[in-house]
Protein backbone atom coordinates (compact mmCIF):
# COMPACT_ATOMS: atom_id res chain seq x y z
CA UNK A 1 0.00 0.00 0.00
CA UNK A 2 1.47 2.95 -0.82
CA UNK A 3 2.01 5.44 2.38
CA UNK A 4 3.67 8.31 3.38
CA UNK A 5 4.63 9.17 7.12
CA UNK A 6 6.14 12.08 8.40
CA UNK A 7 7.62 12.75 11.89
CA UNK A 8 7.59 14.27 14.19
CA UNK A 9 3.78 15.11 14.23
CA UNK A 10 4.52 18.39 16.53
CA UNK A 11 7.59 20.41 17.15
CA UNK A 12 8.25 23.57 18.88
CA UNK A 13 11.23 25.43 18.29
CA UNK A 14 12.91 28.62 19.17
CA UNK A 15 13.08 31.36 16.79
CA UNK A 16 16.28 31.42 15.06
CA UNK A 17 17.18 27.65 15.73
CA UNK A 18 17.47 25.01 13.18
CA UNK A 19 15.22 22.04 12.65
CA UNK A 20 14.38 19.35 10.33
CA UNK A 21 11.70 17.23 9.49
CA UNK A 22 11.32 13.80 8.33
CA UNK A 23 9.21 11.90 5.66
CA UNK A 24 9.50 8.24 4.82
CA UNK A 25 7.22 6.88 1.86
CA UNK A 26 6.60 3.39 0.54
CA UNK A 27 5.14 4.42 -2.73
CA UNK A 28 6.74 2.65 -6.01
CA UNK A 29 6.98 3.39 -8.63
CA UNK A 30 8.56 6.68 -7.32
CA UNK A 31 7.94 9.75 -9.78
CA UNK A 32 8.50 12.30 -7.53
CA UNK A 33 8.02 14.18 -3.61
CA UNK A 34 7.46 17.67 -3.00
CA UNK A 35 7.23 19.27 0.60
CA UNK A 36 4.37 21.88 0.70
CA UNK A 37 3.77 24.36 3.79
CA UNK A 38 0.10 24.78 5.19
CA UNK A 39 -0.52 28.41 7.02
CA UNK A 40 -3.78 27.65 9.25
CA UNK A 41 -6.51 28.31 7.90
CA UNK A 42 -4.46 27.80 4.81
CA UNK A 43 -4.52 26.09 1.38
CA UNK A 44 -1.00 24.26 1.15
CA UNK A 45 1.73 25.82 -1.34
CA UNK A 46 4.13 24.18 -2.61
CA UNK A 47 8.04 24.71 -1.54
CA UNK A 48 10.41 22.28 -3.49
CA UNK A 49 9.87 19.09 -5.56
CA UNK A 50 12.07 16.17 -5.53
CA UNK A 51 12.61 13.41 -8.35
CA UNK A 52 14.39 10.46 -7.91
CA UNK A 53 17.85 12.27 -9.55
CA UNK A 54 17.78 14.51 -7.05
CA UNK A 55 19.40 14.82 -3.57
CA UNK A 56 19.45 18.07 -2.19
CA UNK A 57 17.43 21.41 -3.29
CA UNK A 58 17.50 24.65 -1.97
CA UNK A 59 14.53 27.19 -1.43
CA UNK A 60 16.21 30.45 0.76
CA UNK A 61 15.76 28.77 4.23
CA UNK A 62 14.16 25.41 3.23
CA UNK A 63 16.97 22.89 2.19
CA UNK A 64 14.86 19.71 0.66
CA UNK A 65 17.36 16.03 0.47
CA UNK A 66 15.88 12.69 -0.61
CA UNK A 67 17.37 9.00 -0.78
CA UNK A 68 15.48 7.22 -3.39
CA UNK A 69 17.35 3.83 -1.77
CA UNK A 70 15.93 4.27 1.41
CA UNK A 71 12.91 6.36 0.35
CA UNK A 72 13.30 9.13 2.81
CA UNK A 73 13.11 12.72 2.63
CA UNK A 74 14.03 15.21 5.15
CA UNK A 75 12.84 19.48 5.15
CA UNK A 76 15.61 21.32 7.02
CA UNK A 77 14.92 24.89 7.73
CA UNK A 78 17.42 26.83 8.78
CA UNK A 79 17.80 30.39 11.45
CA UNK A 80 13.90 29.75 11.69
CA UNK A 81 11.51 32.41 11.71
CA UNK A 82 8.02 33.58 13.26
CA UNK A 83 6.24 33.06 10.05
CA UNK A 84 7.90 30.19 9.41
CA UNK A 85 4.86 28.14 11.61
CA UNK A 86 2.60 26.20 9.74
CA UNK A 87 2.09 22.54 8.70
CA UNK A 88 4.77 20.83 6.68
CA UNK A 89 3.38 18.26 4.69
CA UNK A 90 5.18 15.88 2.27
CA UNK A 91 3.60 14.86 -1.06
CA UNK A 92 4.45 11.66 -2.85
CA UNK A 93 3.45 11.55 -6.60
CA UNK A 94 2.10 7.51 -6.91
CA UNK A 95 2.30 5.46 -9.40
CA UNK A 96 -1.24 6.00 -10.99
CA UNK A 97 -0.37 9.53 -10.73
CA UNK A 98 -2.24 9.90 -7.89
CA UNK A 99 -0.47 12.43 -5.36
CA UNK A 100 -0.81 10.52 -1.61
CA UNK A 101 -0.08 12.91 1.39
CA UNK A 102 1.53 12.47 4.77
CA UNK A 103 -0.37 13.45 8.06
CA UNK A 104 2.23 16.43 8.01
CA UNK A 105 4.37 17.98 11.05
CA UNK A 106 2.91 20.91 12.90
CA UNK A 107 5.69 23.69 13.73
CA UNK A 108 5.73 26.38 16.10
CA UNK A 109 8.10 28.97 16.39
CA UNK A 110 8.25 30.49 19.29
CA UNK A 111 9.83 33.68 20.09
CA UNK B 1 -4.38 36.35 -11.05
CA UNK B 2 -6.50 34.57 -8.35
CA UNK B 3 -5.59 31.23 -8.88
CA UNK B 4 -7.66 29.05 -7.63
CA UNK B 5 -11.04 30.19 -5.62
CA UNK B 6 -13.16 28.29 -3.45
CA UNK B 7 -17.18 29.33 -2.42
CA UNK B 8 -18.23 29.48 0.18
CA UNK B 9 -15.12 29.89 2.69
CA UNK B 10 -17.54 28.46 5.60
CA UNK B 11 -20.83 26.69 5.59
CA UNK B 12 -23.30 24.96 8.60
CA UNK B 13 -25.60 22.36 7.32
CA UNK B 14 -27.77 20.36 8.95
CA UNK B 15 -28.57 16.57 8.59
CA UNK B 16 -30.54 15.43 5.29
CA UNK B 17 -29.57 19.43 3.21
CA UNK B 18 -27.85 19.58 0.20
CA UNK B 19 -25.23 21.86 -0.83
CA UNK B 20 -22.46 22.59 -3.72
CA UNK B 21 -19.13 23.62 -3.32
CA UNK B 22 -17.73 26.16 -6.18
CA UNK B 23 -14.01 26.11 -7.27
CA UNK B 24 -12.96 28.27 -10.47
CA UNK B 25 -9.35 28.45 -11.69
CA UNK B 26 -8.00 31.00 -14.03
CA UNK B 27 -4.58 28.86 -14.48
CA UNK B 28 -5.84 26.89 -18.00
CA UNK B 29 -5.36 23.94 -15.72
CA UNK B 30 -6.19 20.55 -16.99
CA UNK B 31 -6.58 18.52 -14.10
CA UNK B 32 -9.09 19.28 -10.64
CA UNK B 33 -9.05 17.84 -7.61
CA UNK B 34 -11.30 17.99 -4.47
CA UNK B 35 -9.58 16.72 -1.04
CA UNK B 36 -11.27 16.94 2.49
CA UNK B 37 -8.77 17.30 5.42
CA UNK B 38 -9.55 15.88 8.85
CA UNK B 39 -7.57 16.92 11.88
CA UNK B 40 -5.24 14.20 12.31
CA UNK B 41 -5.41 13.01 8.25
CA UNK B 42 -3.71 14.11 5.45
CA UNK B 43 -5.50 15.14 2.67
CA UNK B 44 -7.92 12.62 0.76
CA UNK B 45 -8.94 12.51 -2.79
CA UNK B 46 -12.47 12.34 -3.29
CA UNK B 47 -13.13 13.02 -6.81
CA UNK B 48 -10.77 14.75 -9.63
CA UNK B 49 -11.22 15.66 -13.18
CA UNK B 50 -8.70 15.21 -16.24
CA UNK B 51 -10.48 17.58 -18.35
CA UNK B 52 -13.42 19.78 -19.14
CA UNK B 53 -16.27 17.21 -18.96
CA UNK B 54 -15.02 13.99 -17.28
CA UNK B 55 -14.89 13.26 -13.57
CA UNK B 56 -13.14 10.16 -11.72
CA UNK B 57 -13.90 8.57 -7.88
CA UNK B 58 -10.91 9.45 -5.77
CA UNK B 59 -9.87 7.35 -2.58
CA UNK B 60 -13.50 8.40 -0.46
CA UNK B 61 -16.04 9.30 -3.13
CA UNK B 62 -18.97 8.12 -1.22
CA UNK B 63 -21.96 11.02 -0.38
CA UNK B 64 -20.64 13.51 -2.97
CA UNK B 65 -20.95 14.14 -6.52
CA UNK B 66 -18.32 16.40 -8.99
CA UNK B 67 -19.28 18.19 -12.10
CA UNK B 68 -17.27 19.68 -14.58
CA UNK B 69 -19.07 21.76 -17.31
CA UNK B 70 -16.20 24.41 -17.85
CA UNK B 71 -12.46 23.92 -17.67
CA UNK B 72 -12.44 27.01 -14.96
CA UNK B 73 -15.18 25.46 -12.92
CA UNK B 74 -15.34 22.09 -10.74
CA UNK B 75 -18.58 21.59 -8.61
CA UNK B 76 -18.67 19.33 -5.43
CA UNK B 77 -21.93 18.27 -4.01
CA UNK B 78 -23.24 16.64 -0.99
CA UNK B 79 -26.64 15.70 -2.04
CA UNK B 80 -27.82 14.75 1.55
CA UNK B 81 -25.37 15.56 4.24
CA UNK B 82 -23.93 13.80 7.05
CA UNK B 83 -21.85 14.75 10.38
CA UNK B 84 -19.65 12.13 9.33
CA UNK B 85 -18.66 14.70 6.30
CA UNK B 86 -17.63 17.50 8.78
CA UNK B 87 -14.24 18.45 7.18
CA UNK B 88 -12.10 21.36 5.76
CA UNK B 89 -12.47 20.58 1.77
CA UNK B 90 -9.86 21.96 0.00
CA UNK B 91 -9.60 21.99 -4.32
CA UNK B 92 -6.50 21.95 -6.14
CA UNK B 93 -5.67 21.86 -9.93
CA UNK B 94 -2.99 21.35 -11.90
CA UNK B 95 -1.44 20.98 -15.57
CA UNK B 96 -0.84 17.58 -16.80
CA UNK B 97 2.41 17.54 -16.29
CA UNK B 98 4.38 15.66 -18.61
CA UNK B 99 5.23 11.54 -18.43
CA UNK B 100 7.24 12.87 -15.11
CA UNK B 101 3.86 14.07 -13.45
CA UNK B 102 5.56 16.98 -11.73
CA UNK B 103 2.78 19.08 -12.11
CA UNK B 104 2.48 21.12 -9.23
CA UNK B 105 -0.94 21.46 -7.54
CA UNK B 106 -2.16 24.75 -6.68
CA UNK B 107 -4.64 24.98 -3.76
CA UNK B 108 -7.56 26.95 -2.76
CA UNK B 109 -7.80 28.34 0.59
CA UNK B 110 -10.35 25.88 1.75
CA UNK B 111 -14.18 25.67 3.04
CA UNK B 112 -14.95 24.72 6.50
CA UNK B 113 -17.75 22.69 6.54
CA UNK B 114 -19.96 21.69 9.49
CA UNK B 115 -23.22 19.16 9.29
CA UNK B 116 -24.94 19.24 12.59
Amino acid sequence: KNQVEQSPQSLIILEGKNCTLQCNYTVSPFSNLRWYKQDTGRGPVSLTIMTFSENTKSNGRYTATLDADTKQSSLHITASQLSDSASYICVVRGSQGNLIFGKGTKLSVKP
Amino acid sequence: NAGVTQTPKFRVLKTGQSMTLLCAQDMNHEYMYWYRQDPGMGLRLIHYSVGEGTTAKGEVPDGYNVSRLKKQNFLLGLESAAPSQTSVYFCASSYRGGGRGIAEAFFGQGTRLTVV
